[in-house]
Order: structure tokens, then C-alpha cells, then sequence
């Protein structure tokens, strides 16, 4: 059985980064792809990106480009991704989910990150 | 980017009432690739359907769901009590891999 656990809350300053992790254990790390996504307070869910560990390539939603950067460690089954310039939209949790070919049959707990001065 | 337009946004039934869910893209989907996922408060979404209309692992039979092209359609055949909760249609063929806005299934 697939498990993700993610990283603890954050509450960070507007123009900082944040780097949230995705520790996976169970099923192939490397095959699957390891995608991010967030919900805003009341929204629905929005796609960010992912990362195929087996290749090590990454791609992102345009709306996230030059803002984050997903990486994954083969050697510890762990993805992370880095926001940068955080601004109070932000403010969301974070998910990890995996599964093959992008499809999320897997999902972390979450993680909060609050973005305020 | 291919836009999921859910309907209706809330969904007022009783226990044991049929749930019938719309989701319509903006384009194009293919029935490979279009998701359905549950989430109730604080917790994580579920995936429930894959590939338009194939179970995730575990998911009852009551769940199933239809359709091709741009629309697909997600039922909850007799509505248990821990079926209230929001739902979600997602595409995942092509990047981005949008998500519609969702439908609150809630206690009529």
C-alpha cells in the first residue's frame, strides 16, 4: 500500500520561499509520477506541477513558471517542491499525490502554509 | 487550458436519492483521462473514478461514471449518509491538468 507523508505547517513572510517534502513509501517511487497540487480556503483543487522520478524531469503549470521547482531523491522515495516569492494568495494547503501517468490515486496529508506579514 | 465546468454546484438529496453529477470541458477530454475525486472537510481528495469510467480500488459499486469528448457525468446510485461531501472532475491527458470547481453534495 502506497503511503505519503508530507512536512509540517508553515507560516511564512510575503516574498520568502517555502520547500515543502513528500516522503513516499510503498508501490515504485521511481515509476509513478509525483505530482503537487492546492487548495485555497474554499476553492477547489488547483495542479502545480510534477516530476517523473525515473526520468527526473519536471514540468509545471504556466501559471507557476519561474516560481517553483519540484525535485525528487530516488535514494529516499522523497519529492519536494519549493515555492518561491510567496504572496498572501498563496496561503493554501499543499498536497503531494501520486500515481502512473499523472493520474492521482495516491494523496499526502497535506500541508498548510500561511503567507502573512 | 482545457476549463471543467461542474453542475450544479450544490446538490441538495436524501439518503438513499440518486446523485447525478455533471462535468463539462472546454474541450476535448478523451475518456482516458478524465478523474472524479471526493472530499470531505480536512481531508485529502479520493480518487473514486479514472480513465471516465473505471473504480478506484475499493470504491463501491454505487459509484459510477460515464461519458466521453466533453461531457461526463458522475452517479451515486442510493446515497449513504458518508456520500455528503464535495466532488471533484479533473483531466489528467494533457498538462495542465485542470480541475472543474466542484459539487457539494449535501442533506436535503
Amino acid at each position: 500500500q502506497v503511503h505519503l507523508v508530507q512536512s509540517g505547517a508553515e507560516v511564512k513572510k510575503p516574498g520568502s520561499s517555502v520547500k515543502v517534502s513528500c516522503k513516499a513509501s510503498g508501490g515504485t517511487f521511481s515509476s509513478d509520477s509525483l505530482n503537487w497540487v492546492r487548495q485555497a480556503p474554499g476553492q477547489g483543487p488547483e495542479w502545480m506541477g510534477r516530476i517523473l522520478p525515473i526520468l527526473d524531469v519536471a514540468n509545471y503549470a504556466q501559471k507557476f513558471l519561474g516560481r517553483v521547482t519540484i525535485t525528487a531523491d530516488k535514494s529516499t522515495g522523497t519529492a519536494y517542491m519549493d515555492l518561491s516569492s510567496l504572496r498572501s494568495d498563496d496561503t493554501a494547503v499543499y498536497y503531494c499525490a501520486r500515481g502512473p501517468n499523472s493520474r492521482l490515486d495516491f494523496w499526502g496529508q497535506g500541508t498548510l502554509v500561511i503567507v502573512s506579514s | 487550458e482545457i476549463v471543467l465546468t461542474q453542475s450544479p454546484s450544490t446538490l441538495s438529496l436524501s439518503p438513499g436519492e440518486r446523485a447525478t453529477l455533471s462535468c463539462r470541458a472546454s474541450q476535448s477530454v478523451g475518456s482516458s483521462y478524465l478523474a472524479w475525486f471526493q472530499q470531505k472537510p480536512g481531508q485529502a481528495p479520493r480518487l473514486l473514478i479514472y480513465g471516465s469510467s473505471s473504480r478506484a480500488t475499493g470504491i463501491p459499486d454505487r459509484f459510477s461514471g460515464s461519458g466521453s469528448g466533453t461531457d461526463f457525468t458522475l452517479t451515486i446510485n442510493r446515497l449513504e449518509p458518508e456520500d455528503f461531501a464535495f466532488y471533484f472532475c479533473q483531466h489528467y491527458g494533457a498538462s495542465p491538468y485542470t480541475f472543474g470547481q466542484g459539487t457539494k453534495v449535501e442533506i436535503k
